[in-house]
């Protein structure tokens, strides 16, 4: 079941700079999605969430963008802080189902140097 | 900040026993959800419950497993005749409603030797 994957298992960058995170999904009928940054031996924290009728979310540093064309969204963040570097998991939901699942993609982990 | 609590947060347990997860979702939330993560693997749903009963569940979720809400506050996911592959986080989960973001517990490290 790979309907939602972020290629990139790991991505490196500086303090100050902005970190892209990017996540595919292949199930059409996703309409709702969501970033959460994980910690080891903590659970997933929520950070931002983009519904399909909009193509950009923004709180503080992050920024949350989708096209609905190429079946991608990306997470941005600026400026990098080192309390970022954390795993990121994007998630997918169908809200037209009724169903509530989330369906997560295998994570990217971010490393925000000084 | 009202938060998702599991207890406990480690468990082992032998191969066929019976084990029982507890969650404290938020207190004013709807819709609890339990979620596992094998070591490596993606985090994958298992259930969700609303209004006391299961709401949808996943093909992972078969009769071995169960969810209860036994009073107010808890809900728990017991697992009956644990296997070796049982092994994961389990991770707990809650939000307001059927289609806002939801909150995740720390997790409960199940070990089954």
């Amino acid at each position: 079941d790979q309907q939602v994957k972020q290629n990139s298992p790991s991505l490196s960058v500086q303090e100050g700079r902005i970190s892209i995170l990017n996540c595919d999904y292949t199930n059409s009928m996703f309409d709702y999605f969501l970033w959460y940054k994980k910690y080891p031996a903590e659970g997933p924290t929520f950070l931002i969430s983009i519904s399909s009728i909009k193509d950009k979310n923004e709180d503080g540093r992050f920024t949350v963008f989708l096209n609905k064309s190429a079946k991608h969204l990306s997470l941005h963040i600026v400026p990098s802080q080192p309390g970022d570097s954390a795993v990121y998991f994007c998630a997918a939901q169908n809200s037209n189902t009724g169903f509530q699942k989330l369906v997560f993609g295998t994570g990217t982990r971010l490393l925000v140097s000084p | 900040e009202p938060e998702v609590t599991q207890t406990p947060s480690h468990q082992v347990t032998q191969m066929g026993q019976e084990v029982i997860l507890r969650c404290v979702p938020i207190s004013n939330h709807l819709y609890f959800y339990w979620y596992r993560q094998i070591l490596g693997q993606k985090v994958e749903f298992l259930v969700s419950f609303y209004n006391n009963e299961i709401s949808e569940k996943s093909e992972i979720f078969d009769d071995q497993f169960s969810v209860e809400r036994p009073d107010g506050s808890n809900f728990t996911l017991k697992i009956r005749s644990t296997k070796l592959e049982d092994s994961a986080m389990y991770f707990c989960a809650s939000s307001e409603g059927r289609h806002y973001e939801q909150y995740f517990g720390p997790g409960t490290r199940l070990t089954v030797t």
